[in-house]
């Protein structure tokens, strides 16, 4: 069964760092790239990053550009989101995408990110 | 970058009923757009792709159409289980967009 499951949310204070990360099981990891997209709490949607089948290629919103860091280890079949300089508006449910053709056909169950002093 | 305008942003619907929402993208996006829906505490669930490929097991009450600028996604005969928010998502071009989001509720 395909599974994506999130860890590494929680509690941080303005300014603070916190690392997301994403297991992935369940099918061949290293054929698909793969997706972050939050949701504020009684918000919408809103697309982070997407990082390529390598690694080498990765994009980024422009609000979290030189802040956020999108990597995979293929080896363990992880992805990850390095999340530094936090602000208020960062706070939301970070949820993890496997990337069909740019469509996320399968989401974890997202981890909740709360920045706060 | 590409904005996703959605309507209606609310929609009160019966069961039986057959609803259309409407995506506009702000350029063309040639058929670079996926449709989600959306319950309460739960993840996304991915019902089109291309603007009009079913996704593999979502029932074919729902349907999608369109292409360059503006796109719908019907439901035939909505269904309790189908009250939700529903999402168009651009992958046309970085960065990715989503709509803003239609409530479908009960009337």
């Amino acid at each position: 069964e395909l599974q994506l499951v999130e860890s590494g949310g929680g509690l941080v204070q303005p300014g603070g760092s916190l690392r997301l990360s994403c297991a992935a099981s369940g099918f061949t990891f290293t054929r698909n790239s793969m997706t972050w997209v939050r949701q504020a709490p009684g918000k919408g949607l809103e697309w982070v990053a997407t990082v390529n089948q390598d690694g080498s290629n990765k994009y980024y919103l422009d609000s979290v550009k030189g802040r956020f860091t999108v990597s995979r280890d293929n080896s363990k079949n992880s992805l990850y989101l390095q999340m530094s300089s936090l602000r208020a508006e960062d706070s939301a449910v970070y949820y993890c995408g496997r990337d069909r053709y740019g469509s996320c056909d399968y989401w974890g169950q997202g981890t909740l990110v709360t920045v706060s002093s | 970058d590409i904005q996703l305008t959605q309507s209606p942003s609310f929609l009160s619907a019966s069961v039986g009923d057959r609803v259309t929402i409407t995506c506009r993208a702000s350029q063309g996006i040639s058929s670079y757009l996926a449709w989600y829906q959306q319950k309460p505490g739960k993840a996304p669930k991915l019902l089109i792709y291309a603007a009009s490929t079913l996704q593999s097991g979502v029932p074919s009450r729902f349907s999608g159409s369109g292409s360059g600028t503006e796109f719908t996604l019907t439901i035939s005969s909505l269904q309790p289980e189908d009250f939700a928010t529903y999402y168009c998502q651009q992958y046309n071009s970085y960065p990715r967009s989503f709509g803003q989001g239609t409530k479908v509720e009960i009337k």
